[in-house]
């Protein structure tokens, strides 16, 4: 199936550094969905991005949809220790019928 | 109260037993969906259902089936359990009428064992 290219697949920070992840594909997506999961739960909403170009942000997270409709990113500035956790990207593909593709996920760890 | 709600949230079982999870959901949405979660491999869709009448294979639909009761819950089973089903299963929902705004909302999740 199509799969999602999510990096870095871990990061290990230190408390106020800025982070950076990104997805990539070679289809083009009409979505693209940011995920946070924490231990023992399921992931949770954090952006979701409509249009190319599109720029949203929530709070520290900032988050694009690439121009290419094949990308996104996830900035989160100032990062805290209830940073951590796992991030997903999930992208809805064109004419996948609303079904998401995730990626593998990028695992965050954030040193006080 | 909980949006998606998932029982049991943990479960231990033996192989060659059936199974069956259970997902309800509050937020009126029409559609719920079945994933699977395992380390390094993200989440993989297992089944999905428009409607209570629709029901659709996923991508790793094999050894299980699922019920769509009613508009808010949607249970998975397991009929003959086996150990390379020990993962974290995820039950979500999404809403046909936000039409290109669709996404999907999770549940807390079940994690299975199976010995």
């Amino acid at each position: 199936g199509q799969q999602l290219n999510q990096s870095p697949q871990s990061m290990f920070i230190q408390e106020g550094e800025d982070v950076s992840m990104n997805c990539t594909s070679s289809s083009i997506f009409n979505t693209w969905l940011w995920y946070k999961q924490d231990p023992g739960e399921g992931p949770v909403l954090l952006i979701a991005l409509y249009k190319a170009g599109e720029l949203t942000s929530n709070g520290r997270l900032t988050a694009q949809f690439g121009i290419t409709r094949k990308d996104s990113f996830l900035n989160i500035s100032a990062s805290i220790p209830s940073d951590v956790g796992i991030y997903f990207c999930a992208g809805q593909l064109r004419g996948s019928n609303y079904k998401l593709t995730f990626g593998k996920g990028t695992l965050l760890t954030v040193n006080p | 109260d909980a949006d998606v709600t998932q029982t049991p949230r943990n479960r231990i079982t033996k192989t060659g037993k059936r199974i069956m999870l259970e997902c309800s959901q509050t937020k009126g949405h029409d559609r719920m969906y079945w994933y699977r979660q395992d380390p390094g491999l993200g989440l993989r869709l297992i089944y999905y259902s428009f409607d209570v009448k629709d029901i659709n294979k996923g991508e790793i639909s094999d050894g299980y089936s699922v019920s769509r009761q009613a508009q808010a819950k949607f249970s998975l089973s397991l009929e003959s359990a086996i150990p390379n089903q020990t993962a974290l299963y995820f039950c979500a929902t999404s809403d046909s009428l936000a039409g290109a705004l669709d996404t999907q909302y999770f549940g807390p999740g079940t994690r299975l064992t199976v010995l």
